[in-house]
């Protein structure tokens, strides 16, 4: 069990362009979850999925944002023509089917928008 | 919706005593699950607690407890003999049919 992993780990950008995250959750892990954390505050939640499906999405999640889980495994978030306020730190999460309520965090993704 | 409500943004503790974080929260659900999770600086966020609202006993691990009381939705953790490396944001997190709901943290210094 290697964890939840996520890439990159930091990402500086410019105002207006594009950015992909990418998240591997914990192997078998059927449920996962994306969060945005700023600073001084506790994750928000954004969307998730179960397997490729994906069942929710915060109102935080502008149609700037999309979100896809293509095989049920990894997961990539991207956000296009990025702003200032999208700098945060990115999380994912996953869990498994027989403890869905348990959320395993990965380290983040760190994006600054100049 | 569920809301969760941490008081104390900042305390410290000395090396080896105890000491106690407040959370509390709102919701009308009866069968939810609440969490501890603890985010060294830089480093990811760790599980370290976790309480079913159905059990009534309350959650224990090594030196980590809680004390949960369903009524006054309360749920606050109790960190015993605290270490230098119990140094970190601690979040207290609501969750019923899924996604997390999450405090605003209280940052905990653990002080030689």
């Amino acid at each position: 069990d290697t964890g939840v992993s996520q890439n990159p780990r930091h990402k500086i950008t410019k105002r207006g362009q594009n950015v992909t995250f990418r998240c591997d959750p914990i192997s078998e892990h059927n449920r996962l979850y994306w969060y945005r954390q700023t600073l001084g505050q506790g994750p928000e939640f954004l969307t998730y999925f179960q397997n490729e499906a994906q069942l929710e999405k915060s109102r935080l999640l502008s149609d700037r944002f999309s979100a896809e889980r293509p095989k049920g495994s990894f997961s990539t978030l991207e956000i296009q023509r990025t702003e200032q306020g999208d700098s945060a730190m990115y999380l994912c999460a996953s869990s498994p089917d027989g403890d869905r309520e348990t959320q395993y965090f990965g380290p983040g993704t760190r994006l600054l928008v100049l | 919706a569920q809301t969760v409500t941490q008081s104390q943004p900042e305390m410290s503790v000395q090396e080896a005593e105890t000491v106690t974080l407040s959370c509390t929260y709102d919701t009308s659900e009866n069968n939810y699950y609440l969490f501890w999770y603890k985010q060294p600086p830089s480093r990811q966020m760790i599980l370290v607690i976790r309480q079913e609202a159905y059990k009534q006993q309350n959650a224990t691990e090594n030196r980590f407890s809680v004390n949960f009381q369903k009524a006054a939705k309360s749920f606050s953790l109790k960190i015993s003999d605290s270490q230098l490396g119990d140094t970190a944001m601690y979040f207290c997190a609501f969750s019923f049919n899924t996604p997390l709901v999450f405090g605003k943290g209280t940052r905990l210094s653990v002080i030689a």
